[in-house]
């Protein structure tokens, strides 16, 4: 276990619905990542948060909104998704002062019908 | 554009043999890479870092090498094991900022018993 943890692991949802995941870390990191990995295809960063201010946003569609209350949580506000958005959607982790290593949760496999 | 990439997204090798996975990037800015490992139905899990005023940097029964000169990166895994066995991914933080990765497509990992 990394310390981050994901809710839930797997959703399937359509294309009409809204639904939100769910990040959690209690390392005392103070930076937090949602990221995007398709079959075949390198991790592709989507949003970066830092003190809980959003400091990346990497072209990534407004039918994922992020949030991000407090720096040991972290949501994707999903709504009116494509069927090419079915992923597994990674949280990670670090502490900005400290080690470059991001710790990653497990993801949530999302499949839009 | 800059890019991280592999040079064989499968390895297959025999429990006991060493493993070398290779990874190639292009941002000559970089100076921090990162070797991740991803095992089925989990996230990546940190294995080892590098900065790029090093060449070569050893841990538990990996090493990570760094050619600054032809921007190639290696990880040798010694006396593969069956729980070895998951893709790895190569990572590289351009120049700069301490928190944006950029991932390679991955080596699935098979270890044969």
């Amino acid at each position: 276990e990394t310390g981050v943890t994901q809710t839930p692991r797997h959703l399937v949802m359509g294309m009409t619905n809204k639904k939100s995941l769910k990040c959690e870390q209690h390392l005392g990191h103070n930076a937090m990542y949602w990221y995007k990995q398709s079959a075949k295809k390198p991790l592709e960063l989507m949003f970066v948060y830092n003190f809980k201010e959003q400091t990346e946003n990497n072209s990534v569609p407004s039918r994922f909104s992020p949030e991000c209350p407090n720096s040991s949580h972290l949501f994707l506000h999903l709504h009116t998704l494509q069927p090419e958005d079915s992923a597994l959607y990674l949280c990670a982790s670090q502490h900005k002062t400290g080690s470059n290593e991001q710790f990653f949760g497990p993801g949530t496999r999302l499949t839009v019908l | 554009g800059e890019s991280v990439g592999l040079h064989l997204p499968t390895l297959s090798v025999q429990e006991g043999d060493n493993s070398i996975i290779n990874c190639a990037y292009s941002n000559s800015a970089s100076d921090y890479f990162i070797w991740y490992k991803q095992e089925s139905g989990k996230g990546p899990q940190f294995i080892i870092d590098i900065r790029s005023n090093m060449d070569k940097r050893q841990g538990q029964r990996v090493t990570v090498l760094l050619n600054k000169t032809v921007k190639h990166l290696s990880l040798q895994i010694a006396a593969t094991q069956p729980g070895d066995s998951a893709v790895y991914f190569c990572a590289e933080n351009s120049g700069g900022s301490n928190y944006k990765l950029t991932f390679g497509k991955g080596t699935l990992l098979t270890v044969n018993p």
